[in-house]
């Protein structure tokens, strides 16, 4: 069975600070990764994918199949980065299975 | 845009009730989920189906049930709620595997 964990349930930096936010799967093939975000009173939306390899909001994520990691991470953070940040894993399936999430609270 | 629809923003229903959440998408998606959020628990997959007619158990079936008759429409059922069904309900909606996908804006059920 597919498995994301998100060891941190808060992460509070200061502006300016880099940002690192851990996501670990746990899959035997190749899963496609994403980062999703929920910000106050607005709805869940992808952030970024493994797939794109984008930089979003100056996010980035790199894939680490030897560590199978997906971390988030960002130089400098901004108070609008505040919000709720979820890894997911989709496996191949149709299924996406979630991680319990990561409270990014930037302290001004 | 893509646009996924749910009927209540918020809803009240004692234990015992029968409880219909309804989902509806307008991008012709094949696929259709919906997760419970829970503080500390993220969210958690109840059902998700791939076609019309078609479901299949998430990680948290028991006390739900789903019907999808139509492609553009989801339905979780609660059958008999619970005190421990209270909860946001979020439904989404993708194109198929391994893709985005697209999230309602929650239902806050409380169960009384």
């Amino acid at each position: 069975a597919q498995r994301v964990t998100q060891p941190e349930k808060l992460l509070s930096v200061f502006k300016g600070a880099p940002v690192e936010l851990k996501c670990n799967y746990s899959y035997s093939g190749s899963p496609e990764l994403f980062w999703y975000v929920q910000y106050s009173r607005q709805r869940l939306q992808l952030l970024l994918r493994h797939i794109s390899r984008e930089s979003i909001k100056g996010f980035t994520a790199d894939l680490n199949k030897g560590e199978t990691s997906f971390h988030l991470k960002k130089p400098f953070a901004q108070e609008e980065d505040s919000a709720m940040y979820y890894c997911a894993s989709s496996g191949g399936y149709q299924k996406v299975t979630f991680g319990t999430g990561t409270k990014l609270q930037v302290i001004p | 845009d893509v646009k996924v629809t749910q009927s209540s923003r918020y809803l009240v229903k004692r234990t015992g009730e029968k409880v219909f959440l309804e989902c509806v998408q307008d991008m012709d998606h094949e696929n259709m989920f919906w997760y419970r959020q829970d503080p500390g628990l993220g969210l958690r997959l109840i059902y998700f189906s791939y076609d019309v007619k078609m479901k299949e158990k998430g990680d948290i079936p028991e006390g739900y049930s789903v019907s999808r008759e139509k492609k553009e429409r989801f339905s979780l059922i609660l059958e008999s709620a619970s005190t421990n069904q209270t909860s946001m309900y979020l439904c989404a909606s993708s194109t198929g595997p391994n893709t985005e996908a697209f999230f309602g804006q929650g239902t806050r059920l409380t169960v009384v």
